[in-house]
């Protein structure tokens, strides 16, 4: 099976513009999380997608959106982008049942730098 | 909100055993989940604990303590490729699948 991909993998942006970047799960899976990784603050939750449906949601402004579609493929949106934005954008997917011990398995990451 | 905390850097020899401990606090305990992370790399998955007691998966094992809030990964017969980053991560029960992360625990083996 292949793993979770992740486009682009790598893109630079200025102050003000608007990014998407897209994340596709591994097959069979149906939740599509996404993280935030800096050096400073680590990796932070920024939200999960589950059958096309926001399920929970991180602390992060609303500059930060995301969907999901019906193939669950995920894609995240940052508008006015701002240079604290840059980071290691991961996404992670799960097959979405809630099991015990359900595992995350993560993509290689998006490496966005804003100037 | 739930603070996780793990040492910041760890040095040990290759060969030998280290314990990388995590202590969290957290409402609505649902499992605690530990991964490595190469640098330049995706997290990988390592172990999960949601019952108390140890969890042994070949050179790695980890430990929960839920009413310590406190788990510990241990690693044996350390070898270079093992130098990595290790990141602890609680997820919450009504919290799906988010997990919160540890700020992470670089582990630098020495020859």
């Amino acid at each position: 099976k292949a793993g979770v991909t992740q486009t682009p993998r790598y893109l630079i942006k200025t102050r003000g513009q608007q990014v998407t970047l897209s994340c596709s799960p591994i097959s069979g899976h149906r939740s599509v999380s996404w993280y935030q990784q800096t050096p400073g603050q680590g990796l932070q939750f920024l939200f999960e997608y589950f059958s096309e449906t926001q399920r929970n949601k991180g602390n992060f402004p609303g500059r930060f959106s995301g969907r999901q579609f019906s193939n669950s493929r995920s894609e995240m949106n940052v508008s006015t982008l701002e240079l604290g934005d840059s980071a290691l954008y991961l996404c992670a997917s799960s097959l979405g049942a809630q099991g015990v011990g359900e595992t995350q398995y993560f993509g290689p990451g998006t490496r966005l730098l804003v100037l | 909100g739930q603070n996780i905390d793990q040492p910041t850097e760890m040095t040990a020899t290759e060969g030998a055993i280290v314990q990388i401990n995590c202590t969290y606090q957290t409402s609505g305990f649902n499992g605690l989940f530990w991964y490595q992370q190469h640098a330049g790399e995706a997290p990988t998955f390592l172990s999960y604990n949601v019952l108390d007691g140890l969890e042994e998966k070949g050179r790695f094992s980890s430990f929960l303590s839920r009413s310590k809030g406190y788990s510990y990964l241990l690693l044996k017969e350390l070898q270079m490729k093992d130098s990595a980053s290790y990141l602890c991560a609680v997820r919450r029960s009504n919290s799906g699948y988010a997990l919160n992360f540890g700020k992470g625990t670089s582990l630098l083996v020495t020859p």
